[in-house]
């Protein structure tokens, strides 16, 4: 059964701090993506990643960055927290030439206070 | 500028009979869609897809359309069940097969009335 894992379901953070958030998914897919989901404005691309050690910025990269070192394993870094980066933070990954079907992991719920 | 639209927030269905979820497009290169389905506190999982070369596709109690003369997807559900309430996303991937993301619409909330 295919999987995406997140480090954490809920994170709590304050202004200012540098915040890592760990996805790793186990399907050996090629893509993999960062997404952030907010009531009202449907899941945005944040960043995304289709080979280990390259990315491309997504819709919303601002005030993120993002690092793949190995295939499976796909992180978002918030340098310097920002309250306005609270929200449901969503990875997925898919397969080189899927046809677009993404896998998604459970999400991490971040506050920043 | 929304590329995908989903214009109804929600929509209430009594149990047994037909949901329609309706999506729009303005960006004429897509050319695969897809539906998701998503509970509160949990990742989106995969609904059914619909390439540009078909217009209809079918899995079970869901049916994806696609009228690509009027950039218009829909997806129904029949017969609505208690477990279909959810929100559900349209989005659609373009030439590169999803390799560079896919885009989303704001989502519809389906509610199932019993």
């Amino acid at each position: 059964d295919v999987k995406v894992t997140q480090s954490s379901r809920y994170l709590v953070k304050r202004t200012g701090e540098k915040v890592f958030l760990e996805c790793v998914q186990d399907m050996d897919h090629e893509n993999m993506f960062w997404y952030r989901q907010d009531p009202g404005l449907g899941l945005r691309l944040i960043y995304f990643s289709y080979d280990v050690k390259m990315k491309e910025k997504g819709d919303i990269p601002e005030g993120y960055s993002v690092s793949r070192e190995k295939k499976e394993r796909f992180s978002l870094i918030l340098e310097s927290a920002s309250t306005n980066q609270t929200s449901m933070y969503l990875c997925a990954s898919s397969r080189l030439a899927g046809g677009g079907e993404q896998f998604f992991g459970p999400g991490t719920r971040l506050t920043v206070l | 500028d929304q590329q995908v639209k989903q214009n109804s927030p929600s929509l209430s269905v009594q149990e047994g009979r037909i949901s329609i979820l309706n999506c729009d497009y303005t960006n004429s290169m897509f050319d695969y869609f897809l539906w998701y389905k998503k509970y509160p506190a949990e990742g989106p999982t995969f609904l059914i897809s619909i390439s540009s070369i078909k217009d209809k596709n079918e899995d079970g109690r869901f049916t994806v359309f696609l009228n690509k003369s009027a950039k218009h997807l829909s997806l129904h559900i029949v017969p609505s069940q208690p477990g279909d309430s959810a929100v559900y996303f349209c989005a659609a991937s373009g030439a590169g097969g999803g390799a560079d993301g896919l885009t989303f619409g704001k989502g519809t909330h389906l509610i199932i009335q019993p």
